[in-house]
């Protein structure tokens, strides 16, 4: 059974530009959320999709968008790349609540640095 | 907005020592908690985690946590720890199942032979 799988594992990026991010789910779970970490902090919370829809933001702007795919893929998008953007970027994805899948499971992460 | 407090940056550990990280959390109800184990460079590895019921939960490689509510706290404890437990801990919080999670800034871990 496939965790929770990123790519691309490390990218590098002018200020400016834009970035894709890819994320597949673990197996039987539908709900995909994405966060930033940067370095020497905790993970913050950018989003969540559900049913292909944004269910849930945290503080990130505009910038920052996404998308879920029919089959609970998701994309995270970054537009306008700043150095600051520059961080670990974390998938988790979780299953219908009530049941095992309300545990929360993480990817390896996208490192993304903004040069 | 519930938030969650890891108040020891590092801890230095001998192998072999018992290892006690600290979680403090603020919510109004009990959340759903969570202690997640980061090796450098790499994802987050769930631990363990705290839906209800019995208020001591066990991880995996030997890690145990206590959930007290009137101290809003979730420690992860572990007995005996190896030099492979050296990592960055931490600790999260969700309001509900699959919901968005809240992290502490993290505990790291460092291991003395």
């Amino acid at each position: 059974d496939a965790g929770v799988t990123q790519s691309p594992t490390h990218l590098i990026k002018t200020r400016g530009q834009q970035v894709t991010l890819r994320c597949s789910p673990k197996s039987g779970h539908d709900t995909v959320s994405w966060y930033q970490q940067a370095l020497g902090q905790g993970p913050q919370f950018i989003f969540q999709y559900y049913e292909e829809e944004e269910r849930q933001r945290g503080n990130f702007p505009d910038r920052f968008s996404g998308h879920q795919f029919p089959n609970y893929s998701s994309e995270l998008n970054v537009n306008a790349l700043l150095l600051g953007d520059s961080a670990l970027y974390l998938c988790a994805s979780s299953g219908p609540t009530g049941s095992s899948g309300n545990t929360i499971y993480f990817g390896e992460g996208s490192w993304l640095t903004v040069v | 907005a519930q938030s969650v407090t890891q108040p020891d940056i590092h801890i230095t550990v001998s192998e072999g020592a018992s290892l006690e990280l600290r979680c403090n959390y603020s919510y109004g109800a009990t959340p759903y908690l969570f202690w997640y184990v980061q090796s450098p460079g790499q994802g987050l590895q769930l631990l363990l985690k705290y839906f209800s019921g019995d208020t001591l939960v066990q991880g995996i490689k030997g890690f145990e946590a206590e959930f007290k509510r009137s101290q809003s706290s979730f420690n992860l404890r572990k007995p005996s720890v190896h030099w492979s437990d050296a990592a960055e801990y931490f600790c999260a919080v969700g309001i509900l199942a699959g919901n968005k999670l809240t992290f502490g800034g993290g505990t790291r871990v460092l291991v003395k032979p």
